[in-house]
């Protein structure tokens, strides 16, 4: 039931773009996203609830296709800030307590 | 504004000791998780408290209790550590269990078992 990330790590000079992706075996009802940078907590970005629902936050936007259980995570013009580990966490459909599973992560560097 | 908070935020145990991680939330929310983080594996979770006075099992509880002291306070027990228990411990908590509502984390304890 863990969604699958990928890739598993981006390195990237500062003003290029990135995508993560994020799939499921599963029917999924949402989609939320995360960033973490070391040593710190878990921090929230955004979640996703409907089929094709596209999300934007700054620079940073994903959207949910339902269909094919998965969601990508887009970072465009990326900044020295962006730099973390990045998570999804799906809720699956059906799942009455909203219970959380989360990726493995995609660690993301951006240099200058 | 303290949101989540953890104690303590480093701990170091022998093997065999127990201790309790403490978790507090200030935000009114009526359930919260205890999540470990090892390196690779992303967030797992031990277990888990929709509201207050329910708890249930996550994903790896072996080894782990839990008690939902009240709203707030939501304490993970660890009887007889283990090296594989080594790990950086979150706690979060979120409104309810509706699934459209994001999760607010602690900072952490990291907890190192010889």
């Amino acid at each position: 039931q863990q969604p699958v990330q990928s890739p598993q790590a981006v390195i990237l000079r500062e003003g290029e773009d990135a995508v993560i992706n994020c799939s499921s075996s599963k029917a999924l009802y949402s989609v939320h996203w995360y960033r973490q940078k070391h040593g710190e907590a878990p921090i929230f970005l955004m979640i996703l609830l409907k089929g094709g629902e596209q999300k934007g936050h700054d620079k940073i936007s994903a959207s949910f296709n339902e269909k094919k259980q998965q969601s990508s995570l887009y970072l465009t013009a990326s900044q020295l800030s962006y730099s973390g580990t990045y998570f999804c966490g799906t809720v699956d459909r059906g799942s009455t307590l909203g219970r959380l599973y989360f990726g493995r992560g995609t660690q993301l560097t951006v240099w200058p | 504004n303290a949101g989540v908070t953890q104690t303590p935020k480093f701990q170091v145990l022998k093997t065999g000791q127990s201790m309790t991680l403490q978790c507090a939330q200030d935000m009114n929310h009526n359930s919260m998780y205890w999540y470990r983080q090892d390196p690779g594996m992303g967030l797992r979770l031990i277990y888990y408290s929709a509201s207050e006075g329910t708890t249930d099992k996550g994903e790896v509880p072996n080894g782990y209790n839990v008690s939902r002291l009240n709203k707030r306070e939501f304490s993970l027990r660890l009887e007889s550590a283990a090296p594989s228990q080594t790990s950086v411990y979150f706690c979060a908590s979120r409104q309810g269990p509706v699934s459209n509502q994001p999760q607010h984390f602690g900072d952490g304890t990291r907890l190192s078992i010889l």
